[in-house]
């Protein structure tokens, strides 16, 4: 079975806070996601990485970075943490790319509360 | 634009009954669909997709969807609900880009 873990599930930050979400895979999967989850707009993806080092832009990156040093790991990284930032956090990886109609697997969520 | 809808919030079905969960797209091209199911407190479980070919795919728990070209569909649906099908239901599609556009969600509740 695939695995997608994720360093916490419930985090509570304070604004202005620098907030480190770490994901890791244990299947060699070549790319990893980054959404968030808000009730009532679904998911929207972050950002996204196809290789180690390379990083893709998504829908919503604004207030966001990420980093990829090793193949099983993308960490999602808040660089001062606004309470517009509460949400739910859900990492994802695949195999191939959605363009070949690989589906992702996902962690189990974190849930970032900003106070 | 690129966009998948769920036109409902909440459905509502006995245990024992069939189920219908809605979605359509408004894409170019030749999409693919994804349906994900969570359950409270966890990430997204992959159910089916449609990529090509027969238009009905079959996934898991036996659930089941139909993909419509005409109409711009692909219901989730399943013959027998169970209880422990309630969950939250995301349609997703790929449009012509490498990303999935998600839907906002149908929360399912099947009923004793």
């Amino acid at each position: 079975d695939v695995k997608v873990t994720q360093s916490s599930r419930y985090l509570v930050k304070r604004t202005g806070e620098k907030v480190f979400l770490e994901c890791v895979q244990d299947m060699d999967h070549e790319n990893m996601f980054w959404y968030r989850q808000d009730p009532g707009l679904g998911l929207r993806l972050i950002y996204f990485s196809y290789d180690v080092k390379m990083k893709e832009k998504g829908d919503i990156p604004e207030g966001y970075s990420v980093s990829r040093e090793k193949k099983e790991r993308f960490s999602l990284i808040l660089e001062s943490a606004s309470t517009n930032q509460t949400s739910m956090y859900l990492c994802a990886s695949s195999w191939g790319r959605v363009a070949e109609g690989y589906e992702q697997y996902f962690g189990p969520g974190t849930r970032l509360t900003v106070t | 634009a690129q966009s998948v809808a769920q036109p409902e919030d909440q459905v509502n079905v006995a245990e024992g009954n069939p189920l219908t969960v809605k979605c359509t797209y408004s894409v170019s091209g030749n999409p693919y669909l994804f349906w994900y199911v969570q359950y409270p407190n966890r990430g997204l479980q992959f159910l089916l997709k449609y990529i090509t070919g027969d238009n009905l795919v079959k996934g898991s728990y036996g659930f089941e969807a139909e993909f419509n070209k005409s109409q711009t569909s692909f219901h989730l649906k399943k013959p027998s609900a169970l209880v422990s099908d309630s969950a939250l239901y995301f349609c997703a599609v790929r449009p012509f880009t490498d990303k999935l556009i998600f839907g906002t969600g149908t929360r399912l509740q099947v009923f004793p």
